[in-house]
């Protein structure tokens, strides 16, 4: 079975300096990886997508996410934070294989900017 | 660009009675998806839905629970006796192909049982 690790709840930082988002993944086939973000009263927005491509992906936004099998490790960055980037962030896996269809979600990092 | 649309956005009801949320996919996808997120917890898993019946569902899509696609472009949930600890905000999604790949979302309905 799949599953999700977001390695901090809650990550704070200055506008206009990087943002680090860790997420590892566990998959017991090929995983199709992404990150969604979810701003207050919104729904859930795809920001990004792996599926066994190219291992750096770019996202809306300014973001990208670097999928590495060796640390089973799917970090989201951005060079520089807006406020606007403000979210909850969550890293979702499925599986390419097995044919099951559902997202499997981690818990959510929650972003703050500070001005 | 398309959006997934869910109504109402806010549902209030009282314990014991049916409520049915209401999805309108994107027009062209064919799988069907609803997702449950009670506070402060994850986005969890609840039924999917493809070629008109359910393909796969979670532990906590039970009895209670049912899909239906009653029309070409309507996807509704169904709780037939809601419960306390159903409070929680319902996500639809839907996407134009299974296996892994991305799902869109709609905005949710928050449902609060009284």
């Amino acid at each position: 079975a799949q599953s999700v690790t977001q390695l901090d709840s809650h990550v704070s930082v200055s506008e206009g300096t990087p943002v680090l988002l860790r997420c590892n993944y566990s998959s017991s086939y090929s995983p199709s990886l992404f990150w969604y973000v979810q701003h207050p009263n919104k729904g859930l927005q795809l920001l990004l997508k792996y599926t066994s491509a190219a291992t750096l992906v770019k996202g809306i936004n300014g973001f990208e996410a670097e999928f590495k099998k060796s640390e089973t490790s799917f970090h989201l960055t951005k060079p520089s934070a807006h406020m606007s980037d403000a979210a909850e962030y969550f890293c979702v896996v499925s599986d390419l294989d097995s044919g099951n269809t559902p997202l499997v979600f981690g818990k959510g990092t929650r972003l703050s900017v500070i001005a | 660009e398309p959006e997934v649309t869910q109504t109402p956005s806010h549902q209030v009801t009282q314990m014991g009675q049916e409520v049915i949320l209401r999805c309108v996919p994107i027009s062209n996808h064919l799988y069907f998806y609803w997702y449950r997120q009670i506070l402060g917890q994850k986005v969890e898993f609840l039924v999917s839905f493809y070629n008109n019946e359910i393909s796969e569902k979670s532990e906590i899509f039970d009895d209670q629970f049912s899909v239906e696609r009653p029309d070409g472009s309507n996807f509704t949930l169904k709780i037939r006796s809601t419960k306390l600890e159903d409070s929680a905000m319902y996500f639809c999604a839907s996407s134009d192909r299974g296996h892994g790949q991305p799902q869109h979302f709609g905005d949710g309905t928050r449902l609060s049982i009284l």
